[in-house]
């Protein structure tokens, strides 16, 4: 069964560096997100990307973050100068259709900044 | 604004009981998506259904049922003859539609199911 994977599953990084964290999303869907769930806490929507854009992004995801679609499969997301409040579990997402359509969710990079 | 409650933070039985999971949703849509997630121990959420606002009859597939009235904006999902497997975070979610594809989560409700 196809699914969505994402890599490192685990990323330690120091305060103020770069991260890009992956997603190979399902290859026939042609919608993609990202969420985060800080710890012990619910899933928060950051962005939406369809079409090599973004679609609909929340107010988390502010000027330190940008995605992008490097090639036909890839999917990433970088976090431009990491804050400690960035910690959390980043699940990537992808869907056949936009609005309404279930979303897979990949397992989540756990992102710990120190 | 669209807004998910699910009020029970955690619940905990005794294998082989029934449970039942609310959730209780806000929107000012008529046309909008609701979906139940799970969360086992090991982190993926893994998706259970969708339901959209049309359609309110309810769903039964194997051990888990889904019960979704319009009248009280409620998605309910109970589980028969709970197993120790289906121990975990439970998320209902909801989409309004309308051009957006984000999904608007609860808290979640962590199930545990003692042997």
């Amino acid at each position: 069964e196809p699914e969505v994977t994402q890599t490192p599953s685990h990323q330690v990084t120091q305060m103020g560096q770069e991260v890009i964290l992956r997603c190979v999303p399902i290859s026939n869907h042609l919608y993609f997100y990202w969420y985060r769930q800080i710890l012990g806490q619910k899933v928060e929507f950051l962005v939406s990307f369809y079409n090599n854009e973004i679609s609909e992004k929340s107010e988390i995801f502010d000027d330190q973050f940008s995605v992008e679609r490097p090639d036909g499969s890839n999917f990433t997301l970088k976090i431009r100068s990491t804050k400690l409040e960035d910690s959390a579990m980043y699940f990537c997402a992808s869907s056949v259709r936009g609005r309404g359509d279930e979303q897979y969710f990949g397992p989540g990079t756990r992102l710990t900044v120190t | 604004a669209q807004k998910v409650t699910q009020a029970q933070t955690e619940i905990s039985v005794v294998e082989k009981e029934d449970v039942t999971l609310d959730c209780v949703y806000e929107t000012r849509d008529t046309t909008y998506y609701l979906f139940w997630y799970k969360q086992p121990p090991s982190g993926e959420l893994v998706f259970l259904i969708r339901r959209n606002s049309f359609d309110e009859q309810n769903e039964i597939s194997g051990r888990y049922s889904w019960n979704f009235q319009k009248s009280t904006s409620s998605f309910n999902f109970t589980i028969t003859a709970s197993q120790v497997v289906d121990s975990a975070v439970y998320f209902c979610a909801l989409n309004k539609g309308g051009g957006s594809e984000k999904l608007v989560f609860g808290k979640g409700t962590k199930l545990t199911v003692n042997p």
